[in-house]
Parts: C-alpha cells; sequence; structure tokens
C-alpha cells in the first residue's frame, strides 16, 4: 500500500523566510504527486503537480517543489514566506495503474507565519 | 458559476440518524470521489465513482454509502452504523483529460 509521510505537523516561519514543508512518499512506480492547500473550513486547492515531466516544478502563489526519485520525496518550498501563506498543505500521491485517480493523502502540515 | 457544490456547509445529526451529503458538479467530469478528513490524519477515501451507475470502495467505506445515478450527482449518505461520523466530508471530482482531482468546499458534519 502506498503511503506519504509529511515531517512535521507544524511549521512556523516569521514573514520574508524560507518555506520547507517536507513529504516523502511510498510507491514502486513513478507516481503523480501533488501539493495542495486549505484554508480553514473550506476545500483543496491545487497548488502544483508532477506528473513525469520537469522534476522542478512551479505551482501558484510562488511556491515550488522538486521530484527526487532516488529519495522518494517531493518537499515544497518558497523562498519569501507571505501572511496569506498561513494554511494546511497536504501532499498527496497518485500511483496510478489500477488506482489511478485515487489518492494517497499525507497527514498535512500547518504553516504558521508570524510577523 | 461552474465548479463543485457541495450541500450543506455545516450539518448535524442525532445519534441513530441517517444523513446524506450531497455534491453537484457542472465540470462534466466522470469521476467522483468522497473523501473524510479528521484533524491530524490528512483526508481518507471513503468511496469513489468512475462513471455513472458504478462505484467502487475506498479505504473507510464501513458506515457509509452513494449512489451515483448522474454524471452530475455523488451523494454520499451517513448511515447509523458509522461508529464516529463526526468529520469534515469532500468531495472531488476528475475529469479523464486531468491528472489532479478538484475539490468542493466540503460540508461539516458533527452528531449531537
Amino acid at each position: 500500500a502506498q503511503s506519504v509521510t509529511q515531517l512535521g505537523s507544524h511549521v512556523s516561519v516569521s514573514e520574508g523566510a524560507l518555506v520547507l514543508l517536507r513529504c516523502n512518499y511510498s510507491s514502486s512506480v513513478p507516481p503523480y504527486l501533488f501539493w495542495y492547500v486549505q484554508y480553514p473550513n473550506q476545500g483543496l486547492q491545487l497548488l502544483l503537480k508532477y506528473t513525469s515531466a520537469a522534476t522542478l516544478v512551479k505551482g501558484i502563489n510562488g511556491f515550488e517543489a522538486e521530484f527526487k526519485k532516488s529519495e522518494t520525496s517531493f518537499h515544497l518550498t518558497k523562498p519569501s514566506a507571505h501572511m496569506s501563506d498561513a494554511a494546511e498543505y497536504f501532499c498527496a500521491v497518485d500511483a496510478g495503474g489500477t488506482s489511478y485517480g485515487k489518492l494517497t493523502f499525507g497527514q498535512g502540515t500547518i504553516l504558521t507565519v508570524h510577523p | 458559476d461552474g465548479g463543485i457544490t457541495q450541500s450543506p456547509k455545516y450539518l448535524f445529526r442525532k445519534e441513530g440518524q441517517n444523513v446524506t451529503l450531497s455534491c453537484e458538479q457542472n465540470l462534466n467530469h466522470d469521476a467522483m470521489y468522497w473523501y473524510r478528513q479528521d484533524p491530524g490524519q490528512g483526508l481518507r477515501l471513503i468511496y469513489y465513482s468512475q462513471i455513472v451507475n458504478d462505484f467502487q470502495k475506498g479505504d473507510i467505506a464501513e458506515g457509509y454509502s452513494v449512489s451515483r445515478e448522474k454524471k452530475e450527482s455523488f451523494p454520499l449518505t451517513v448511515t447509523s452504523a458509522q461508529k464516529n461520523p463526526t468529520a469534515f466530508y469532500l468531495c472531488a471530482t476528475r475529469g479523464l483529460l486531468n491528472t489532479e482531482a478538484f475539490f468542493g468546499q466540503g460540508t461539516r458534519l458533527t452528531v449531537v
């Protein structure tokens, strides 16, 4: 079974500092990988996705992530945090094949941004 | 206004009652999904449907039921057999040409 691990359930940064949210996955085949963001009491919004094209993926709001197959990682970064980035972030994997379309999510990381 | 509509936004249920959560979409997507979200646990798949009149159990289907009579609609019933139904429920869709899922705004169910 697939699994997704997000290291750190809470991450706190200062405004203007680097944001790094970690995600590791287990999958025996090249997966599709996603980062979603969720604001309180709302649905999930796609930040970016990896679908076996470029390993460095750029998303919305200045976020990017790098797919590293050797490390089975897909960490999310943003060079300079903004107050509006405060939210919960979810990493998800779609292993494809017979599981195509079924997402396995990490447990989420709550990002707090201090002024 | 295109998208996915979940209703109601908040729902209260007495113990022993069945309740149905609505999910409607006008994106013309074939696949629809129901996820349950609990704090600190991420999202877990309850049921999914790839095509009308067909659906499959996800990882936590016990105590839930669904139907898919129309492409646009995928209602979820939380039955009295679900022991701990208080959670945030999210509906998602995916089109054939999409790799990503699109999510509704969610329904927060509370048992009182």
